[in-house]
């Protein structure tokens, strides 16, 4: 059973349009997160989540609008995508805010034409 | 703000051959430091948390150590299924989220 499913895992489309990345975990943990991973594999946080309650969120555009439904589903909505939001968009959670591993699901590779 | 930063940023090493990774950070109180293995294509796969200076980890042929100033990664007796990047990331006090390094990409030539 995958622990952190996204979904799709390749995302391709035009510049100005609206997509959503949907992520799953069934570990039971608390808090899920969004990173960003850009073309020189840095890995940098978006938001993270904690029982359905926002906890984290960096200096994104707010074109980016993460929702969680529940403990278990962290979504990432992006509006009016631009050429620079290409790049591989990581789900992750984790038991609970600290100290705890993350772990990640397989990434989504999000392309902008 | 907390900051990791790893050296080398790539490392080829023929199978047997051992080396280690370096991971320093700076970091306000420190909470965890982590250690990830990430394969091509691949989410970021989770080795080891260290907490406090002096603690060391080991799994199969890694085994990572910490200092109040830096972490090691110790490869030894590498085999070509040890290639991947290794990401070290910290979790300082001042809030709940890991900061990343930028990795380091391992290549073992059989």
């Amino acid at each position: 059973d995958t622990a952190v499913s996204q979904t799709p895992k390749y995302l391709v489309t035009q510049m100005g349009n609206d997509k959503s990345i949907k992520c799953e975990q069934n570990l039971g943990h608390d808090t899920m997160y969004w990173y960003k991973q850009d073309s020189k594999k840095f890995l940098k946080i978006m938001f993270s989540y904690n029982n359905k309650e926002l906890i984290i969120n960096e200096t994104v555009p707010n074109r980016f609008s993460p929702k969680s439904p529940d403990k278990a589903h962290l979504n990432l909505h992006i509006n009016s995508l631009e050429l620079g939001d290409s790049a591989v968009y990581f789900c992750a959670s984790s038991q609970d805010v600290s100290n705890q591993p993350q772990h990640f699901g397989d990434g989504t590779r999000l392309s902008i034409l | 703000e907390d900051q990791v930063t790893q050296s080398p940023e790539a490392l080829r090493l023929q199978e047997g051959e051992s080396s280690s990774l370096n991971c320093s950070y700076t970091v306000s109180g420190l909470r965890g430091l982590f250690w990830y293995r990430q394969d091509p294509g691949k989410g970021p796969e989770f080795l080891f948390t260290l907490y406090s200076a002096g603690e060391e980890k080991e799994k199969e042929r890694l085994k990572a150590t910490l200092t109040k100033k830096e972490s090691f990664l110790h490869i030894t007796a590498p085999k070509p299924e040890d290639s991947a990047t290794y990401l070290c990331a910290v979790q300082g006090s001042n809030d709940y989220k890991l900061s990343f390094g930028a990795g380091t990409t391992v290549t073992v030539r059989a």
